[in-house]
């Protein structure tokens, strides 16, 4: 297995381009998300998913979009960048959205570093 | 609101120098308190799961406990190769959504 895969690892964007920054995993998890982690702010959730066709907000969605169409992919998608969004995102998968057996192993993907001049 | 507090925010040791770092968290009915380790450059990688206050898990030279209001998680005799950003997260019965805390970074020096 592949576990979560993230692409592309670096990305440099100009104030206002827009992009889809891809997320998948081959472990067949109900629940994804996104985050990102800025420097002495620590992990926060932007957007997350509990099941194909299923997303909602976390703490910072404002400029994201996401969809869910399968069980295997979960884009992320940054409208019009602003300096504000350059960070570090990570994505990440769990076995089931908290049920009964769940095991609450959540999976990290490698991250991809956002700059936006 | 959910929080989580990681204490200290940086740790230097010598190798061989056992030490704990400390996470503090305040959710609603504690569903899971989860430590991560992250390299440099690197995704957080999972490490224990702990559910209920008094419980505890081993890997190797880390052990993780739990109490109503704190974890722990105890470094034996470290190695050089534990250098790394530690992260915490709890989250509450509600919502199943971790709130990680901002990590402390080890050091630790051969």
């Amino acid at each position: 297995n592949a576990g979560v895969t993230q692409t592309p690892k670096f990305q440099v964007l100009k104030t206002g381009q827009s992009m889809t920054l891809q997320c998948a995993q081959d472990m067949n998890h109900e629940y994804m998300s996104w985050y990102r982690q800025d420097p002495g702010m620590g992990l926060r959730l932007i957007h997350y998913s509990v099941g194909a066709g299923i997303t909602d907000q976390g703490e910072v969605p404002n400029g994201y979009n996401v969809s869910r169409s399968t069980t295997e992919d979960f884009p992320l998608r940054l409208l019009s960048a602003a300096p504000s969004q350059t960070s570090v995102y990570f994505c990440a998968s769990r076995e089931e959205a908290g049920g009964a057996y769940s095991t609450d192993t959540q999976y990290f993907g490698p991250g991809t570093r956002l700059t936006v001049l | 609101e959910d929080q989580v507090t990681q204490s200290p925010e940086a740790l230097r040791l010598q190798e061989g120098e056992s030490s704990s770092l400390n996470c503090s968290y305040t959710v609603s009915g504690l569903r899971g308190l989860f430590w991560y380790r992250q390299d440099p450059g690197k995704g957080p990688e999972f490490l224990f799961t702990l559910y209920s206050a008094g419980e505890e898990k081993e890997k190797e030279r880390l052990k993780a406990t739990l109490t109503k209001k704190e974890s722990f998680l105890h470094i034996t005799a470290p190695k050089p190769e534990d250098s790394a950003t530690y992260l915490c997260a709890a989250a509450s019965g509600g919502s199943y959504i971790p709130t990680f805390g901002r990590g402390t970074s080890l050091i630790v020096h051969p």
